[in-house]
This record gives C-alpha cells, structure tokens and sequence, in this order.
C-alpha cells in the first residue's frame, strides 16, 4: 500500500533561514513523488516532481530511494513561503491513485 | 482556460438532506479524484475515475457516491449528510501517465448542521 508520512504539522522558520520539510514514503515500487502547495484562500498547485529534478522557487527534492524520503529543501526562506506543503505519491502500475501526506504548514517570520 | 471548475464554493446542509458536488474539467484528462481536507488530516481521497464509465473507491468512500458518464464530469453525491461530512472537499484531474500533474479545483466548503 502506498503511505506519505509528514512528520511536522508546522513548521516555523525566519526570513532568510534555511528550510526542510520532510517527507518519507511508503511504497514497494518504484514511485512518482511530487510537492504540493497551497497557498492561503487560493487551490493546490504542483510545486515540484520528482522526475524533473529542478527548482522552483527556490526549493528542491532529492528523491533517496535507500531511506524512502523525498524532503523539500530551501537555502533561504521568503515571508512568501508561508503556506501549506503536501508530499505525494502516485502508484505506477494504472491505478493512477495520488496519495497525499498530512500537509506541513510552513510560516516564515519577518 | 477554466482548468477545474468545482460548484458550489460554499454549502450549508441539514443532517440527513442529499446533495451533489459537481466537478467539470475542459482539459480532455482521463483521471478526475475527489479529495477531502480536514485540519490534521490531510488530504484523503474518495472517489477516483481512469476514464468514463470506470470508478473506484479511496480511502474514505463510505457515504459518497460518484458516477463517470462523460470525461468532463465527476459528480460527487452525499447520500444522507451527517456532520462527519464537513469539510473542504476538492476535485482534481489529470492525464494518465508517467508523472503528470494534478490540477486541482478552487474546493467546496461544506458545513454540516
């Protein structure tokens, strides 16, 4: 069965801090990983994936397959990070099923 | 582009009454999900579809129900409302495949008396 475990409800940091929020999976295929953001009074958008291997807006997500995790890394927080974070797992094999951890709430303070 | 259109943004039910969520997508995608958002929770899922005429259950399905007759359209129904059913639900789809994005609805707020 396919599980995302987000070990902090919230997270608090300051502007110009480093920040980390963790994500580890449960899965025993080979999974499609994804940071998720929703940010206040608007919808979840993508963030970032896996596969891509890029930055966006300053974060990234190393996929490390020995410990199953996949954290959402950036050097240097922005009062406009403030938001909600969810990792997700997407199941290979045709169910197409995209399983959401608990969410991360992320403040950064001025 | 509308993208995911998801009515109503806002609903008040009394307990026992029924009531449909109504989820459109002009994006041609095969996959369309229902979620639902509760404090500490996270999201869970519900229903999902691969495709007209197919369905599955989630996680949590027990008391909704949800039909597939066009691409377009993923309907949820609340079969009988209870207040266990308040929350924020949300619609989203996507191309089927290899790491496609979610495209999520604006979600329905839905407050159970």
């Amino acid at each position: 069965a396919q599980r995302v475990t987000q070990p902090e409800k919230l997270l608090s940091v300051f502007k110009g801090a480093p920040v980390e929020l963790k994500c580890n999976y449960s899965y025993s295929g080979s999974p499609e990983l994804f940071w998720y953001v929703q940010y206040s009074r608007q919808r979840l958008q993508l963030l970032l994936r896996h596969i891509s291997r890029e930055s966006i807006k300053g974060f990234t997500a190393d996929l490390n397959k020995g410990e199953t995790s996949f954290h959402l890394k950036k050097p240097f927080a922005q009062e406009e990070d403030s938001a909600m974070y969810y990792c997700a797992l997407k199941a290979q094999g045709g169910s197409e099923k995209l399983v959401f951890g608990k969410g991360t709430k992320l403040t950064v303070n001025p | 582009n509308a993208g995911v259109t998801q009515t109503p943004k806002f609903q008040v039910l009394k307990t026992g009454q029924s009531m449909t969520l109504q989820c459109a997508q002009d994006m041609n995608h095969e996959y369309m999900s229902w979620y639902r958002q509760d404090p500490g929770m996270g999201l869970r899922l519900i229903h999902y579809s691969v495709g007209a005429g197919i369905t599955d259950q989630g996680e949590v399905p027990n008391g909704y129900n949800v039909s597939r007759s066009t691409t377009e359209d993923f309907p949820l129904r609340l079969l009988s409302a209870a207040p266990s059913q308040t929350s924020v639900y949300f619609c989203a789809s996507s191309y089927r495949g290899w790491n496609t994005e979610a495209f999520f609805g604006q979600g329905t707020r839905l407050t159970v008396v």
